[in-house]
């Protein structure tokens, strides 16, 4: 059973316009969320997180927006640029499960993302 | 520079075989991890070591025995390789008790058994 759900395979976008990607989860017990990008060949890197005490977060051309009441998340990147073409992971943790559930993340099936110049 | 390196990259090994596959990371992390993806793309968890102690062991069949000689390395060992063990195993490494510290992976070993 998929805790953490990513319900779209493939998102297209133009450069400059704004890319949304969306994440749902089913385990209440999640509090911390992250997204992670991936290129090919290569492992995920750590994009943005965000707590469950939070509904927003940003860093540069990336916000995280959580809405808990509908165990959804998204990630919007604005403006879009062709080198944010990768596949984008959403993942969550129950951080109060205690230190040793650390790391042990709930991954989605990721979305590709392709930025057209 | 490279903070989390696995090796090999590639892993081309017949059914019975047994293989490993080695992680070293230079970023000081107490906390080191084994991620599997399958073939529909989810990254799960299958160990975590912190400090050289198993912390985290997901269901996984035995002929998987994890080594952490200290805690840069941890190391896979595969016994009696099967086909369903074919996938890109992600090595991880991240710093636990220091806030919220992101998981850093390395480019991951793709296992093919034939």
């Amino acid at each position: 059973d998929q805790q953490v759900k990513q319900n779209s395979p493939s998102l297209s976008v133009q450069e400059g316009r704004i890319s949304i990607l969306n994440c749902d989860y089913t385990n209440s017990m999640f509090d911390y969320f992250l997204w992670y990008k991936k290129y090919p060949a290569e492992g995920p890197t750590f994009l943005i997180s965000i707590s469950s005490i939070k509904d927003k977060n940003e860093d540069g051309r990336f916000t995280v927006f959580l809405n808990k009441s509908a165990k959804h998340l998204s990630l919007h990147i604005v403006p879009s640029q062709p080198g944010d073409s990768a596949v984008y992971f959403c993942a969550a943790s129950d951080l109060s499960a205690g230190g040793t559930s650390y790391g042990k993340l709930t991954f989605g099936q990721g979305t590709i993302l392709t930025v057209h110049p | 520079d490279t903070a989390v390196s696995q090796t090999p990259k590639y892993l081309v090994t017949q059914m019975g075989n047994d293989k490993s596959i080695k992680c070293e990371q230079n970023l000081g992390h107490d906390t080191m991890y084994w991620y599997k993806q399958d073939s529909k793309k989810f990254l799960k968890i299958m160990f975590s070591y912190n400090n050289k102690e198993l912390i985290i062991n997901e269901t996984v069949p035995n002929r998987f025995s994890p080594k952490s000689p200290d805690k840069a390395h941890l190391n896979l060992h595969i016994n009696s390789l099967e086909l369903g063990d074919s996938a890109v195993y992600f090595c991880a490494s991240s710093q636990v008790g220091q806030g919220n510290s992101p998981l850093h992976f390395g480019n991951g070993t793709r296992l093919t058994v034939t």
